[in-house]
This record gives C-alpha cells, sequence and structure tokens, in this order.
C-alpha cells in the first residue's frame, strides 16, 4: 500500500532527450509537489500543484513541466536534458502541514 | 535552503544523546519541521513545531523559539540505527516549505 509512487526509480538517459517521471498518491491529499535534490542534498522545491491547479512554481527552466490529470497524480516532464539535471527528484503530498515523500527517481545525464 | 542554517556533520557515540541546532528565518514563520532521511531513501517527516517549547515524541524531542529563530532535536539513547541525515524545514507564509541541506549523523560503537 504504498502512499506516494513515482516511477521509474532509475533513469539513465542520454544529454538532449526527453524523459518524464510518473507520480500517483492514494492518501486523497489536496497538494501534490516535486522536489529536487542535488548532489549537496540540498532538497529544493520546483513546482507544487492542489487539485490540479499550479500553485508554486519556483524558478525552473522552461524544459521542466508539470502535468496534473487529477489530484491523486502529479507527473514531471523534463524535454532536452543537461548533465545538470542529474539529481534525485521527489515527488510528494500533503493534506495539512505535512509532506509525505515518494521513494525518490535517480536521474543520472550522461 | 539559503534561509536555513544547521551543522554538516555531526558524530554521536551509541546510547548518548545529541542535539542538532537549527536557525532559520524568522519572516513569514509558519512552522518548523524536521525529517529524518537515510542514505538513498525519502525523507521521513519526524516533528512539526508551531509554538514555543517542547514537544517529545519518544526518543525524539524538537525545540521551537520563535522570536529567536532557533530550533533543535534532541535525539536520547541513540542507536545506530539514527545514522542519517536530518533535515530543518521551515513553513513560510506563502505555505511553501523550504529545507537546509540537512545534519548528516553519525552513531558509531
Amino acid at each position: 500500500d504504498t502512499a506516494v509512487s513515482q516511477t521509474p526509480k532509475y533513469l539513465v538517459t542520454q544529454m538532449g532527450n526527453d524523459k518524464s517521471i510518473k507520480c500517483e498518491q492514494n492518501l486523497g491529499h489536496d497538494t501534490m509537489y516535486w522536489y529536487k535534490q542535488d548532489s549537496k542534498k540540498f532538497l529544493k522545491i520546483m513546482f507544487s500543484y492542489n487539485n490540479k491547479e499550479l500553485i508554486i512554481n519556483e524558478t525552473v527552466p522552461n524544459r521542466f513541466s508539470p502535468k496534473s490529470p487529477d489530484k491523486a497524480h502529479l507527473n514531471l516532464h523534463i524535454n532536452s536534458l543537461e548533465l545538470g539535471d542529474s539529481a534525485v527528484y521527489f515527488c510528494a503530498s500533503s493534506l495539512g502541514h505535512t509532506i509525505y515523500f515518494g521513494e525518490g527517481s535517480w536521474l543520472t545525464v550522461v | 535552503g539559503q534561509n536555513i542554517d544547521q551543522p554538516t556533520e555531526m558524530t554521536a557515540t551509541e546510547g548518548a544523546i545529541v542535539q542538532i541546532n537549527c536557525t532559520y528565518q524568522t519572516s513569514g514563520f509558519n512552522g518548523l519541521f524536521w525529517y529524518q532521511q537515510h542514505a538513498g531513501e525519502a525523507p521521513t517527516f519526524l516533528s512539526y513545531n508551531v509554538l514555543d517549547g517542547l514537544e517529545e515524541k519518544g526518543r525524539f524531542s524538537s525545540f521551537l523559539s520563535r522570536s529567536k529563530g532557533y530550533s533543535y532535536l534532541l535525539l536520547k539513547e541513540l542507536q545506530m540505527k539514527d545514522s542519517a541525515s536530518y533535515l530543518c524545514a521551515e513553513r513560510t507564509g506563502g505555505f511553501k516549505t523550504i529545507f537546509g541541506a540537512g545534519t548528516r549523523l553519525f552513531v558509531k560503537a
């Protein structure tokens, strides 16, 4: 009974490719997020959706495009991947103040 | 992470007590979290403080002083499995949660 699940867990791809990471939560939460954790371990918010509406959009290159088909899903599409995009991407959700994270997707761009 | 300061690493002995400090920017403050993250895993929720004082939850306690922009996480009776990163995070007025870089705690026998 995984609460926040994301796929794939590991992704190795070449520069210039386009890739997507999918996320689903079965907690009934209204708000979902994408966070990026880089090699220095900073966990930085990228996007947040509340009931399918974008509410937080940090300074993220427009190569990153989130899509929320319904409040239980928030997918992340990345165009023209660059070496600097290599990181762990965490999907998360919340109902009140507490954020629950998915297992993470390890993206390596070569 | 730039508004939140916490030590990069700490080492403590099994069975001991360790205190991990965190300072944060006070403007727009809406709450202070502590999360635990084991290597290669997702962060998991430990505590949330919105009022001043100490909140105890088993071996872990969290303290908040809003006027000082200061919090600490206290871990008692340390176990080897407590070796992990501990992330201090601030919930701001925009309902955004900003994470610090984390403190890597090494528990030695």
